[in-house]
């Protein structure tokens, strides 16, 4: 059972456009959701998080939009640039030390 | 340097062998993570390790899979009698203390069985 599901799979936008990813949860015990970025032949970096008390937060161009009620959180990119093509994960884990559980993930690419 | 240090980065192995992937955690971090991230998917957690010992190994596979952390550093993910279902990337990853803090991944290790 996928705890966490991500969409679209993968997302090509032109430079400057507003790519959105989008992730849905079951587990109302959730209460962290970050969001990770991962080149190719590299490890996942955290991008930004959120927490529940919040329903969105920004840093730089990323966004992160969070709707408890419908139990899903986005991510946004403003002025998306090419060197923005990668993959990114959603995630999600509860508080006492449950391990982060991740979506699928989402190939982007950005083209000038 | 000072990221997580995972070798080998690639290693080939045929079935049936027996494997080990060192992980070098960030220094201080007292959390230690493994994953496995399979083409195309998202990683998939194996086991957490607080200090030196297991916290919860609740996403290991089977019994041919072990880790080790002795001294609360350096990480050892053991996989015995491969299958060629084994291969994958195995990323290890550290933070400060607790799973909703920021995990810092390595580069992973590369693992083909043959």
């Amino acid at each position: 059972q996928q705890q966490v599901k991500q969409s679209p799979q993968s997302l090509i936008v032109q430079k400057g456009g507003i790519p959105i990813i989008n992730c849905a949860y079951e587990n109302t015990a959730f209460d962290y959701f970050p969001w990770y970025q991962q080149f190719p032949g590299k490890g996942p970096a955290l991008l930004i998080a959120i927490r529940p008390d919040v329903s969105e937060k920004k840093e730089g161009r990323f966004t992160i939009s969070f709707n408890k009620s419908a139990k899903q959180f986005s991510l946004h990119i403003m002025d998306s640039q090419p060197g923005d093509s990668a993959t990114y994960f959603c995630a999600a884990s509860m508080a006492g030390n449950t391990p982060l559980v991740f979506g699928k993930g989402t190939r982007l690419s950005v083209i000038a | 340097g000072a990221g997580v240090s995972q070798t080998p980065s690639n290693k080939v192995t045929e079935k049936g062998k027996y494997v080990e992937l060192r992980c070098d955690p960030i220094s201080g971090h007292t959390a230690l993570y493994w994953y496995r991230q399979s083409l195309g998917q998202g990683p998939e957690f194996l086991i957490y390790f607080q200090g030196t010992g297991a916290a919860d190994d609740s996403g290991l596979p089977n019994d041919r899979f072990f880790a080790v952390r002795p001294e609360g550093s350096v990480s050892t993910l053991k996989i015995q009698r491969t299958e060629r279902g084994d291969s994958a990337v195995y990323l290890c990853a550290s933070s400060l203390n607790s799973h909703t803090g920021e995990l810092f991944f390595g580069e992973g290790s590369r693992l083909t069985v043959l």
